[in-house]
């Protein structure tokens, strides 16, 4: 069974600050793994998708890296900006399904 | 376009009370999703649907009813309401043409407080 870790569960940075958020699985027959965005009380946005063939995507000041034979997959966000502050999830698609098992998240807080 | 829209915002229950919870998207996505998110906990999958007519249980079925009746509208039916259904509930849906590259697009979701 798919299982998606998320770790740290809590992170507070000081604004300009690189960080890194890390998301792992335990099963490595994947079809693709999401990153989200999700600010209180609202719905999810997603950020960056990578398909099972690929490494990494990037987009703006975000670069996502999938190591499937390792399970695991990393969001770097570069230069953090207080309007960063959100919690951020993971989710996997197992092969054969459509069905996209989610972390727990990461929530940032970035620092003004 | 307004995406995913999902009805009501907030609700109240009383245990033993039944609600629907109204999805509706207008990207004509074949595949539409119903999660729940408990507090500091990830999402999880009550029901989805690869089109119109077709449903299947998801990780936490018990307690829910799905239809889907028309590519657009995807309800989830709550029969006897119990506090355990105190949750955010979510609808998202995908094109699902590739698992691949298929994004999901959320809805702002529902709070649901049964008492």
């Amino acid at each position: 069974k798919q299982e998606v870790t998320q770790i740290p569960a809590a992170l507070s940075v000081p604004e300009g600050e690189n960080l890194v958020l890390n998301c792992s699985f335990t099963d490595s027959a994947i079809y693709n793994l999401q990153w989200f965005r999700q600010d209180p009380g609202k719905g999810l946005t997603s950020l960056l998708l990578i398909q099972s063939s690929q490494r990494e995507q990037t987009s703006g000041r975000l670069n996502a890296s999938l190591d499937k034979s390792s399970g695991r997959s990393t969001l770097y966000i570069a230069a953090s900006q207080p309007g960063d502050s959100a919690t951020y999830l993971c989710a996997v698609t197992t092969s054969g399904t459509y069905k996209y098992i989610f972390g727990t998240g990461t929530r940032l807080k970035v620092l003004a | 376009n307004a995406g995913v829209t999902q009805t009501p915002k907030f609700r109240i229950l009383k245990i033993g009370q039944s609600m629907t919870l109204q999805c509706t998207q207008d990207m004509n996505h074949n595949y539409m999703y119903w999660y729940r998110q408990d507090p500091g906990m990830g999402l999880k999958l009550i029901y989805y649907s690869v089109g119109a007519g077709i449903t299947d249980k998801g990780e936490v079925p018990n307690g829910y009813n799905v239809s889907r009746s028309t590519t657009e509208d995807f309800p989830l039916r709550l029969e006897l309401a119990a506090p355990s259904q105190t949750s955010v509930y979510f609808c998202a849906s995908s094109y699902g043409q590739r698992p691949s590259t298929d994004t999901q697009y959320f809805g702002p979701g529902t709070r649901l407080t049964v008492l």
